[in-house]
C-alpha cells in the first residue's frame, strides 16, 4: 500500500509570500492529486498530475516520477489561500491514498 | 450545475442507534466512494462502488454498510457496531478510468451523544 508524507503539516507565512508543500510518495504511481480543503470542509480538487508541471493562477503543481515527490508552489500568497492542502495517489475504481494534509495561513 | 450532495451538514446520533448519510451526484459518474476524515489523519477509504449493484469494502468498512440501487445515490449506514463513529464523512465520485480527479462533497459531520 502507498504511503503519502506530506511536508510541512503547518506552516504560516505573510501575504505575499512564495509557499512551498511538499508530497512523497512510497510506491510508483501514474497520477497524483493536489486537493484544497476549506474551514467548512468540502474540498476541491486543484491538479491531477502525471508528469512535469502544471500551472492554474498563482498555482503551480510539479511531480517528479523517478523521485517520487511532488510539490505545490503558491507565488504571491494572499489570505484567502488559508485552507489545508491534501496530497493524494491513485484514482480510478479504487479510490486515492491521501496524505494528512498541510495547514497553511497566509497573514495579512 | 453538476455536482455532490451530501446531506445533512451535521448529524447527532445516540449511542447504539444506526444513522445513514445521503450522498447524490448528478454527473453520471460510474464510481462512487466514502471516506472518513479524523483530525490529525489523513482520509481512509470506507467503502467504493464502480458500479450499481456492487459495492466494495476499503481500509476501514468494519461497523459500515451501503448501498448502490441507482447510479447517482451511494447511502452510508453507521452502524451501531462501528464504536467510533464521530468524524467527517466526505463522499466522491468519478469516472471509471484509473487516475481520472474525483469530485467531492461538502461533507457529513457525526457527532455522538
Amino acid at each position: 500500500k502507498n504511503e503519502v508524507e506530506q511536508s510541512p503539516q503547518n506552516l504560516t507565512a505573510q501575504e505575499g509570500e512564495f509557499i512551498t508543500i511538499n508530497c512523497s510518495y512510497s510506491v510508483g504511481i501514474s497520477a497524483l492529486h493536489w486537493l484544497q480543503q476549506h474551514p467548512g470542509g468540502g474540498i476541491v480538487s486543484l491538479f491531477m498530475l502525471s508528469s512535469g508541471k502544471k500551472k492554474h493562477g498563482r498555482l503551480i503543481a510539479t511531480i517528479n516520477i523517478q523521485e517520487k515527490h511532488s510539490s505545490l508552489h503558491i507565488t504571491a500568497s494572499h489570505p484567502r489561500d488559508s485552507a489545508v492542502y491534501i496530497c493524494a495517489v491513485g484514482g480510478g475504481a479504487d479510490g486515492l491514498t491521501f496524505g494528512k494534509g498541510t495547514h497553511l495561513i497566509i497573514q495579512p | 450545475d453538476g455536482g455532490i450532495t451530501q446531506s445533512p451538514k451535521y448529524l447527532f446520533r445516540k449511542e447504539g442507534q444506526n444513522v445513514t448519510l445521503s450522498c447524490e451526484q448528478n454527473l453520471n459518474h460510474d464510481a462512487m466512494y466514502w471516506y472518513r476524515q479524523d483530525p490529525g489523519q489523513g482520509l481512509r477509504l470506507i467503502y467504493y462502488s464502480q458500479i450499481v449493484n456492487d459495492f466494495q469494502k476499503g481500509d476501514i468498512a468494519e461497523g459500515y454498510s451501503v448501498s448502490r440501487e441507482k447510479k447517482e445515490s451511494f447511502p452510508l449506514t453507521v452502524t451501531s457496531a462501528q464504536k467510533n463513529p464521530t468524524a467527517f464523512y466526505l463522499c466522491a465520485s468519478s469516472i471509471r478510468v484509473w487516475g481520472q480527479p474525483q469530485h467531492f462533497g461538502d461533507g457529513t459531520r457525526l457527532s455522538i451523544l
